[in-house]
């Protein structure tokens, strides 16, 4: 089992919808947690930064943390066609370093 | 502008090559890493060096090797002993200490094909 899991998608919306991407993760000791968009052939970029649980946002993205269940989400609201990318979450311990999950694919049609 | 760049973008090598994949940083950033990418495999991490002259193994090193002899520089050396080292390979740098240390920014990548 992958201490990391992701759905590859790909997930297809229609623009102006709302977007939820998930990551599972079995390592309870995780306490940070990341959202990375990368679009084709290009390097990721960081998008949200989570400490431990509960919510953040920032413009139309907002990520939440349920460490109870091990679940994170990154929510996109009015999705636009420039959001298609790929989606990657990762997390860590302490100083350890960066798990990434493999990455979700994610289609918005105009 | 500050960032990280990485050459050649697309690099085709023939097998029992030896090839070098080049990454500098202008961050100001301690810590540097390797990456491969593969499709359904997500980021695997290769060599993360923390401070000049340091750097240690991640979970795929082998056939690999590194050096940072600097802090603006860390090549990554794909041997001929790595076996499959066909793969889209990323760097990244990050500070190292402090509360978000490890907000990784990443480089656009070498695209490696092994004829």
């Amino acid at each position: 089992q992958k201490e990391v899991e992701q759905d590859p998608g790909p997930l297809s919306v229609p623009e102006g919808a709302i977007v939820s991407l998930n990551c599972t993760y079995s390592n309870s000791a995780f306490q940070y947690f990341m959202w990375y968009r990368q679009y084709s052939r290009k390097g990721p970029e960081l998008l949200m930064y989570t400490y431990s649980s509960g919510n953040k946002e920032d413009g139309r993205f907002t990520a939440q943390v349920d460490k109870s269940s091990k679940y994170i989400s990154l929510f996109i609201r009015d999705s636009q066609p420039s959001d298609s990318a790929t989606y990657l979450c990762a997390m860590r311990t302490g100083f350890q370093k960066l798990v990434f999950g493999t990455g979700t694919r994610l289609l918005v049609s105009p | 502008d500050g960032g990280i760049t990485q050459s050649p973008k697309y690099l085709f090598r023939k097998e029992g090559q030896n090839v070098t994949l080049s990454c500098e940083q202008n961050l100001n950033h301690d810590a540097m890493y390797w990456y491969r990418q593969d499709p359904g495999q997500g980021l695997r991490l290769i060599y993360y060096s923390q401070i000049v002259n340091d750097f240690q193994k991640g979970d795929i090193a082998e056939g690999y090797s590194v050096s940072r002899e600097k802090k603006e520089s860390f090549p990554l050396t794909v041997t001929s002993a790595q076996k499959n080292p066909t793969a889209f390979y990323l760097c990244a740098s990050s500070p190292w200490g402090g509360e978000r240390f490890d907000e990784q920014f990443f480089g656009p990548g070498t695209r490696l094909t092994v004829l």
